[in-house]
């Protein structure tokens, strides 16, 4: 079963805007890992926040960690048309990582 | 960084038959995969949890003897969709734990279109 879900299922901005999506989990994690995927292809590995942290940067990509609201955040900032993908956030709890439905991401140029 | 490779990227093959997909962990040894079925713009299904020297561990609803899952190495672990129908048309993608502990980041591979006709 899905752990993750992500929210909006599809978000549509200008470059240049930031991008926020949400991801709600169900129960205790060890971390969570924020995904990317391109059409058709697998998928690249963009943040783990681990359960004792609260936020964490990478470049232009900012996640924070909500443990008492199990809900997680992505905020991709001064977005450019290449970020226009689909974004996965993923729980993993021992041994198995499950995956939310995916936020897809247009970047208008 | 750690890289998971999978091979074929592509592949077509007739009802009936079988085919493998491998998926390799190039710079780590990974005593854990995990294969994914997705669909259409559609999240990862989590088929099953392969690892090294036992048995997989298949998810409800996933037939075992349909997809055979051998992990025979630390980097090595591949599926075999056998008597492949056309509804097992779809994209599979697999991932590797960098490290034993749960808490380390899992690497996906590029993802493998199978294509039965």
């Amino acid at each position: 079963s899905q752990q993750g879900e992500e929210d909006p299922q599809a978000l549509s901005i200008q470059e240049g805007e930031n991008a926020t999506m949400n991801c709600s989990y169900k129960t205790s994690i060890n971390n969570l890992q924020w995904y990317r995927q391109n059409s058709g292809r697998g998928l690249v590995h963009l943040i783990l926040i681990r359960s004792n942290e609260r936020e964490k940067h990478s470049g232009r990509l900012r996640v924070t960690l909500d443990t008492s609201k199990k809900s997680s955040s992505l905020l991709i900032t001064a977005s450019r048309a290449a970020d226009t993908a689909s974004y996965f956030c993923a729980t993993d709890p021992p041994g198995m990582l499950t995956f939310g439905g995916g936020t897809r991401l247009m970047v208008k140029p | 960084g750690a890289v998971v490779s999978q091979h074929p990227s592509w592949v077509i093959c007739k009802s009936g038959t079988s085919v493998k997909i491998e998926c390799r962990s190039l710079d780590f040894q990974a005593t854990t995969m995990f294969w994914y079925r997705q669909f259409p713009k559609q999240s990862l299904m989590l088929m099953a949890t392969s690892n090294e020297g036992s048995k997989a561990t298949y998810e409800q609803g996933v037939e075992k003897d349909k997809f055979l899952i051998n992990h025979a190495s630390l980097t090595l672990s591949t599926l075999t969709v056998t008597s492949a129908h056309p509804e097992d048309s779809s994209f599979y993608i697999c991932s590797a734990r960098w490290g034993s502990g749960s808490g380390n980041t899992i690497y996906f591979g590029e993802g493998s279109w199978l294509t039965v006709v």
